[in-house]
């Protein structure tokens, strides 16, 4: 299986800071014949399901602000958010869907000092 | 718009079974898999496996095999999970999403409790 390793485990920032978090995989997620990683994070805010923001790695999805920034490749991955609101409150995980069994990060939770 | 509604929260003893229910609607169903995945209290997100919603074929993760079982009712737009045998380690909440991660059910709770 494919091990997903996600730092800091928890985070405190202030309304308006930069937060970048980390995620890293045990291979590579880059497929080879179409350039793509194989990678997505997740929003989890308290008691909801999660939320796709990013995937393959840095495409937003539909009505996800452009604070949130998904960047690497390989197996080195980042989520920036480039101005935390309070409302960014949460766990966010990273999954790679480069092989079953799909895999998940063990969270970084966002808190808002 | 997207949409899937999971059957409410279960209590039950160890050795009994739960069906979960989730109904998808905002999109043909047959258009996208269902995946299914676990969380317990205060933990990541394990994945189950998924189902085909076109032709019924499953995938099953290594820890989810046996005991658990995927079913489709598509004429209504819906996917089941089945959990028999119910040991303690099963307690946790159970959400569906789209194999495409762009939708997801409201979770349900699975309590376990003699």
């Amino acid at each position: 299986d494919i091990v997903m390793t996600q730092t800091p485990s928890s985070q405190a920032v202030s309304a308006g800071e930069k937060v970048t978090m980390s995620c890293k995989s045990s291979q590579s997620l880059l497929y080879s014949e179409n350039k793509k990683n194989y990678l997505a994070w997740y929003q989890q805010k308290p008691g909801q399901s999660p939320k796709l923001l990013i995937s393959w790695a840095s495409t937003r999805e539909s009505g996800v602000p452009d604070r949130f920034i998904g960047s690497g490749s390989g197996t080195d991955f980042t989520l920036t958010i480039s101005s935390v609101q309070a409302e960014d409150l949460a766990v966010y995980y990273c999954e790679q869907y480069y092989d079953t069994p799909l895999t998940f990060g063990s969270g970084t939770k966002l808190e808002i000092k | 718009q997207i949409q899937l509604v999971q059957s409410g929260p279960e209590v039950k003893k160890p050795g009994e079974s739960v069906k979960i229910s989730c109904k998808a609607s905002g999109y043909t169903f047959t258009q996208a898999g269902m995946q299914w995945l676990k969380q317990a209290q205060g933990k990541s997100l394990k994945w189950m496996g998924w189902i085909n919603t076109n032709t019924g074929k499953t995938t099953y993760a290594a820890d989810f095999t046996g005991r658990f079982v995927f079913s489709l009712e598509t004429s209504a737009s819906t996917a089941y999970l089945q959990i028999t045998n119910l040991k303690n380690e099963d307690m946790a909440t159970y959400f569906c999403a789209r194999d495409d991660g762009t939708g997801w059910g409201q979770g349900t709770l699975v309590t376990v409790s003699s």
